[in-house]
């Protein structure tokens, strides 16, 4: 297995929800990624797990909270979000700590009304 | 922090012809440079890197040199196809623990048939 899967594909959500991305690998990858992608520009960094545990926050709202259960595994809980919100969010793995080689899942494609 | 640059924002060529992509970057401890293809509505997709330590590297039809005194790369891509059609990221890191990937904004290559 050589893929990143992310779930769901498509989310809508009102302001007062509260719902989950989930992302997994079975690629042996210990640093796995939260990157926020707007329409047309570049992936921007949110958080970093190096052997589940949290190494890098880019100063996110908290209204973002990632978990990382297991080896193979990354959540990100989402609360009371707002419309700037609205993004594609991708999870990315990478197969050694230092970070390169990063594989990308396919998104979630969140829209907060 | 790394500040990564990346001129034209938009590229068309023929198809047949090569297209040249150019980056700067910033941060000159940064070690790694990879190049990520975009396809409308899909994931980034890594196509090649390199590192510091090698000037240039080829795949297929597909070459990136690196000149770390100027601190600028460039993807080379030799007889387009259609296909080729995409949002390329140019990327740097600095490799190790807590290493964080910046992204140039992209630039979108058209091939026209």
């Amino acid at each position: 297995d050589t893929e990143v899967t992310q779930t769901p594909k498509h989310l809508v959500m009102g302001m007062t929800n509260k719902k989950s991305l989930k992302c997994e690998q079975h690629m042996g990858h210990r640093a796995m990624y939260w990157y926020k992608q707007k329409a047309k520009k570049p992936p921007e960094l949110m958080f970093v797990y190096s052997y589940e545990k949290l190494s890098i926050n880019e100063s996110v709202p908290s209204r973002f909270s990632p978990e990382c259960p297991n080896s193979s595994l990354l959540n990100l809980h989402l609360h009371a979000l707002q419309p700037e919100d609205s993004a594609l969010y991708l999870c990315a793995s990478s197969q050694d700590l230092g970070g390169t080689r990063y594989t990308f899942g396919s998104g979630t494609r969140l829209t907060v009304v | 922090g790394e500040n990564v640059e990346q001129h034209p924002s938009t590229l068309s060529v023929q198809e047949g012809d090569s297209a040249v992509i150019k980056c700067t970057y910033s941060d000159s401890a940064s070690n790694y440079f990879p190049w990520y293809k975009q396809e409308l509505g899909k994931r980034p997709q890594l196509i090649i890197d390199i590192r510091s330590n090698v000037g240039e590297k080829k795949d297929q039809r597909i070459a990136v040199t690196l000149n770390k005194t100027a601190k600028h790369f460039s993807l080379h891509i030799t007889e387009t196809q259609p296909e080729d059609s995409a949002v390329y990221f140019c990327a740097a890191s600095v490799t190790g623990a807590n290493s964080k990937l910046t992204f140039g904004k992209g630039i979108t290559l058209s091939v026209r048939p």
